[in-house]
Parts: C-alpha cells; structure tokens; sequence
C-alpha cells in the first residue's frame, strides 16, 4: 500500500498569501493518479485538482497542481477567506486509494 | 443536477449489521465506479471500497481494514449503491461517503455523507 505524507500539519497563513502544501508517496504514483481535495468543517470533500495538475470543474485558477513520481504539491496563489480549511491528497494505484493525513490551512 | 444522497446510517452494537444506501441522480449511474469512503470523528479520510461498472465487470475492492465484513452492491435499475457491514467494530464509527470516480480515479462527486455510530 502506498502512503501519503503531507506537510505542514497545520499552515498558519494571511489571507492574500501564497500557499504550499507538499504530498509525499512511498512509492512512485503511476501515471500521476494524485488528487487534491478540500473539506470544510462539516462538509464532504471537494475536489479540487485530479491527475496532478488539472482542475476540476468550476474550481479557481488561483489553486493549482504539481509533481510527479513520489513528490506533489498543491499550491493557492493567493489566499482567500474561503480558502481555509482541510487539504487531501489521495492516489490510487493497484486496486486501492489512500489519502493523506490532511494539511490544515488556518487564518494567521 | 448531479447528486448522490446516502441514508441508513444509525448506532449499532459492536458486532452488529447496518446497510447504507446511495441514491444517485443527474448523471448515468450504471456507466459510473462507485466508492465508499469514510472519516471517523475528528480523523482522515479513509477509502472503504470501491464497485466497478456492470460494464467493466462489476468487480469490487475493499481496504483491508473491513475486507471480509463489508460488501458493496450495486442496482443499476434503482440508481442506487449499497454498503453492507456485518461484525462491525466500535472503530468503524464514522460519516460514511459514497462517491462517483472520475479522471485519473479523482473522486469527483460526493454525497453529504451518513453517520455510523457503533458502540455498546
């Protein structure tokens, strides 16, 4: 099973900032089935980046995706109120999907 | 509009039985793969297992966590998923979501999520 560390745990930023989140595999992610998502307190999961570096529907461009092999990251250009919540990243590969621990972006 | 509603989460003792259902609506259900995922209170998100399309064979995966306990079934005809879950353990205790697998197996659509409370 491959596993998923992202970092920070929690990211203390201003709104108007540039984000970094960083998602790590233990093993390399094939054909880049990496996804990014954000969830909201309360609310499901949105997707918000698939095959590593596309957008999803409707989501903005100031959220964008990166990496390959076993490094990804999930970057805000600038931050927005609604911006602050939970990032994932997940990867599926032989059969199964793992997620990461979660990234928390929290208002400075 | 696309959606997936869940329903039948409850409590139950440890041991016990529960199936969850999915309805789905706004897209072609029977083309799509279907997965559960759950989160415990305060926890991850954590993928439970996933049913191929009819057409792709109707397969299904399970984390290992609850392989051998939970069961996911489909009926194309009713627009709808199930989660069986038999011997269930005080850590299965969590929202269960059920979600549609889009691009580069994204999970791309989800439902608002049913909790599942297993405790004596």
């Amino acid at each position: 099973e491959i596993v998923l560390t992202q970092s920070p745990g929690t990211l203390s930023l201003s709104p108007g900032e540039r984000a970094t989140l960083s998602c790590r595999a233990s093993q390399s992610v094939s054909s880049s089935y990496l996804a990014w998502y954000q969830q909201k307190p309360g609310q499901a999961p949105r997707l918000l980046i698939y095959g590593a570096s596309s957008r999803a529907t409707g989501i903005p461009d100031r959220f964008s995706g990166s990496g390959s092999g076993t490094d990804f990251t999930l970057t805000i250009s600038r931050l927005e109120p609604e911006d602050f919540a939970v990032y994932y990243c997940q990867q599926y590969g032989s059969s199964a999907y793992t997620f990461g621990q979660g990234t928390k972006l929290e208002i400075k | 509009e696309v959606q997936l509603v869940e329903s039948g989460g409850g409590l139950v003792k440890p041991g016990g039985s529960l199936r969850l259902s999915c309805a789905a609506s706004g897209f072609t259900f029977s083309n799509a793969w279907m997965s559960w995922v759950r989160q415990a209170p305060g926890k991850g998100l954590e993928w439970v297992g996933r049913i191929k399309s009819k057409t792709d064979g109707g397969t299904t995966d399970y984390a290992a966590p609850v392989k051998g306990r939970f069961t996911i079934s489909r009926d194309d005809s009713k627009n709808t998923l199930y989660l069986q879950m038999n011997s269930l353990k005080t850590e299965d205790t969590a929202v269960y979501y059920c979600t549609t697998e889009g691009w580069f197996s994204a999970f791309d659509i989800w439902g608002q999520g049913t909790m599942v409370t297993v405790s004596s």
